[in-house]
């Protein structure tokens, strides 16, 4: 069935850092794909999505290439900030099954 | 106001217990979910409804069961409560017109933390 590989985290940077989080998917089809974030005592909130392969999501500094030879969405950015200190997670809709396939997520801690 | 809020936001029961947890929306979205968090396993889809007449079971669905009142109302039941349903859950919902086919947006809730004792 559809599935999506996160790296293991937890990740831990110092601020200005590059960030990378890696994920990886299977799916029959071709899925759209998704990271969302889910900060301290919240619920998570898209971040990004790319809906077709070369596709580049963006949003707040984060950037992601949808990958369809390598089946990768990895999760980018160049400067990471103290308030970017949350958990990441890579999801995959597919429109045969109209759900999200969640990766287990990623915590990301930024130390100043 | 927050879009999609849960009621409680904080519940600790004991083994056996009969418990609901509510969502509520005010997005006027026709598709809601619940889904658990556990630590490492990432989120997992317990129900969803794409419209007051339809429910559907997720990946976790034994132990739970939901009604939906309303478009705007999705609740879950944990029927006998055990410790191993002592997780964090959310509602989400997402609008099916948004979809096109490319899956749509899902807004969440602020989650309810459950400690079954």
């Amino acid at each position: 069935g559809d599935s999506v590989t996160q790296m293991e985290g937890p990740v831990t940077l110092s601020e200005e850092a590059f960030l990378t989080i890696n994920c990886t998917y299977t799916a029959t089809g071709y899925p759209s794909l998704f990271w969302y974030v889910q900060y301290p005592g919240e619920g998570l909130q898209l971040l990004l999505k790319a809906t077709k392969a070369d596709d580049k999501g963006s949003n707040k500094g984060f950037e992601a290439t949808y990958r369809k030879e390598t089946t990768s969405f990895h999760l980018e950015k160049g400067s990471v900030q103290v308030s970017d200190s949350a958990v990441y997670f890579c999801a995959l809709y597919w429109g045969g099954s109209e759900k999200l396939v969640f990766g287990k997520g990623t915590k990301l801690t930024v130390n100043p | 106001d927050a879009d999609v809020t849960q009621t409680p936001r904080n519940r600790i029961t004991k083994t056996g217990k009969r418990i609901m947890l509510e969502c509520s929306q005010t997005k006027g979205h026709d598709r809601m979910y619940w889904y658990r968090q556990d630590p490492g396993l990432g989120l997992r889809l317990i129900y969803y409804s794409f419209d007051v007449k339809d429910i559907n079971k997720g990946e976790i669905s034994d132990g739970y069961s939901v009604s939906r009142q309303a478009q705007a109302k999705f609740s879950l039941s944990l029927e006998s409560a055990i410790p191993n349903q002592t997780a964090l859950y959310f509602c989400a919902t997402s609008d099916l017109s948004a979809n096109q086919g490319f899956g749509e947006t899902q807004y969440f809730g602020p989650g309810t933390r459950l400690l079954v004792l």
